[in-house]
């Protein structure tokens, strides 16, 4: 596609529920990173995926949040029992080479509201 | 531990002056930066990027200085307009990028 599509743009849902957010990145991107930016805040590493692995996953904040990526493309976000804390804008970026080299284009964001 | 901060969060400038958005980095390892703007309600886009090799790049109305002595990054933006008002944000590469909380940009007409 001509740029990082992501899907709900906005998802209200109540404390408990399980939620999952959708990443299409730019065709070709191997790399697609996930942040998390709570309001006011600075972007909060999440999880990044070379292909269909994840070497780096050490920004999940709990083990309520899992991602996965399929065929290389695709990515979901998927937070379980979500509670209050959990919202936020979740942005997805993508960028052609993996390894924190070259640019990163981000999403709009999906905005989670946990009530 | 190692994080990459921002020395002012929030600025305001008047219209047709220069901005300076300043960025301090701690891991002396990290070898390429990238400036981001990032407008209410979007996603960041990328302004200008750096690598460690270099001390300068200029691009259109944007210069970024990296300084590797003191472990310090600044954006500079000339004549600045409304349309710059936004939060900058600079990141480090370290096998991802790691953002600073972001400064907000507001420029007085």
């Amino acid at each position: 596609g001509a740029g990082v599509s992501q899907s709900p743009s906005n998802k209200v849902t109540e404390k408990g529920k399980d939620v999952e957010l959708r990443c299409d990145p730019i065709s070709g991107h191997t790399a697609l990173y996930w942040y998390r930016q709570s309001l006011g805040q600075g972007l909060e590493f999440l999880i990044y995926f070379q292909g269909n692995s994840a070497p780096d996953k050490s920004g999940l904040p709990s083990d309520r949040f899992s991602a996965e990526r399929t065929g290389g493309s695709v990515s979901t976000l998927t937070i379980q029992r979500t509670q209050q804390e959990d919202s936020a804008v979740y942005l997805c970026a993508s960028s052609l080479e993996g390894r924190g080299i070259g640019e990163l284009f981000f999403g709009e964001g999906s905005r989670l509201t946990v009530l | 531990g190692e994080s990459v901060g921002l020395h002012l969060p929030t600025l305001s400038v008047q219209e047709g002056d220069n901005s300076i958005i300043n960025c301090a980095y701690s891991n002396s390892a990290s070898d390429y930066f990238i400036w981001y703007k990032q407008e209410s309600g979007k996603g960041p886009q990328f302004i200008i990027d750096i690598r460690s090799n270099m001390d300068k790049r200029q691009g259109q109305r944007v210069t970024v200085l990296l300084n590797k002595t003191v472990k310090h990054l600044s954006l500079q933006i000339a004549a600045t307009q409304p349309g710059d008002s936004a939060v900058y944000f600079c990141a480090e590469n370290r096998n991802q990028f790691y953002f600073g909380t972001g400064t907000s940009l507001t420029v007085i007409p």
